[in-house]
């Protein structure tokens, strides 16, 4: 069972374009959701993330939107370059609990 | 920052060997270790989680035989893949935690081929 459900599975912006990813989860004990990116060969590395009792949180180029009510929150990339293609994945952890659930990924592709 | 170290980022084996992976916390104590495996264009399977100084609890389906981890200290965790097949050959990756610290730290990976 996918605890959180990420969309979509590819994406291909031009450079300067803002790609979205899309993420949404049914399970409420849920508190934290993080962003990270991840380059062919290599680990995951932690982007941005977020906790349920804001709306939206920004560090550099990267946005995070959350809607609680909906239980889906998204990932904005602001003028986005051909070094920020990678794939991305979204977490999410219960309180109290210290493993995270990641969805499928997805994999953005910025062309010059 | 907090920089986990995994070691060796490849490694070819012959089928019926076993395999050592390390995970070291470099520059925090570890409380928490996770280990994940990655197949190609999917997404991370979480295969157990270490706490320092017990046992680690493995995650259903994880032959905890075959997917032997240790973490003897608040820096380093171990995964050793004993008796390794071609159908083990993955992506290893480690990450680490500590106590209230929610960002989780990832190593670089490990190529396991078996052949």
């Amino acid at each position: 069972q996918q605890q959180v459900k990420q969309s979509p599975q590819s994406l291909i912006v031009q450079k300067g374009g803002i790609p979205i990813i899309n993420c949404a989860y049914e399970n409420t004990a849920f508190d934290y959701f993080p962003w990270y990116q991840q380059f062919p060969g290599k680990g995951p590395a932690l982007l941005i993330a977020i906790r349920p009792d804001v709306s939206e949180k920004k560090e550099g180029r990267f946005t995070i939107s959350f809607n609680k009510s909906a239980k889906q929150f998204s990932l904005h990339i602001m003028d986005s370059q051909p070094g920020d293609s990678a794939t991305y994945f979204c977490a999410a952890k219960r309180a109290g609990a210290n493993n995270l659930f990641f969805g499928t990924g997805t994999r953005l592709t910025v062309i010059p | 920052g907090a920089v986990v170290s995994q070691h060796p980022s490849r490694v070819i084996c012959k089928s019926g060997t076993s395999v050592k992976i390390e995970c070291r916390s470099l520059d925090f104590q570890a409380t928490t270790m996770f280990w994940y495996r990655q197949f190609p264009k999917q997404s991370l399977m979480l295969m157990a989680t270490s706490n320092e100084g017990s046992k680690a609890t493995y995650e259903q389906g994880v032959e905890k035989d075959k997917f032997l981890i240790n973490h003897a200290s608040l820096t380093l965790s171990t995964l050793t893949v004993t008796s390794a097949h071609p159908e083990d050959s993955s992506f290893y990756i480690c990450s680490a935690g500590s106590g209230g610290h929610y960002g989780y730290t990832f190593g670089s990976g490990t190529r396991l081929t078996v052949v």
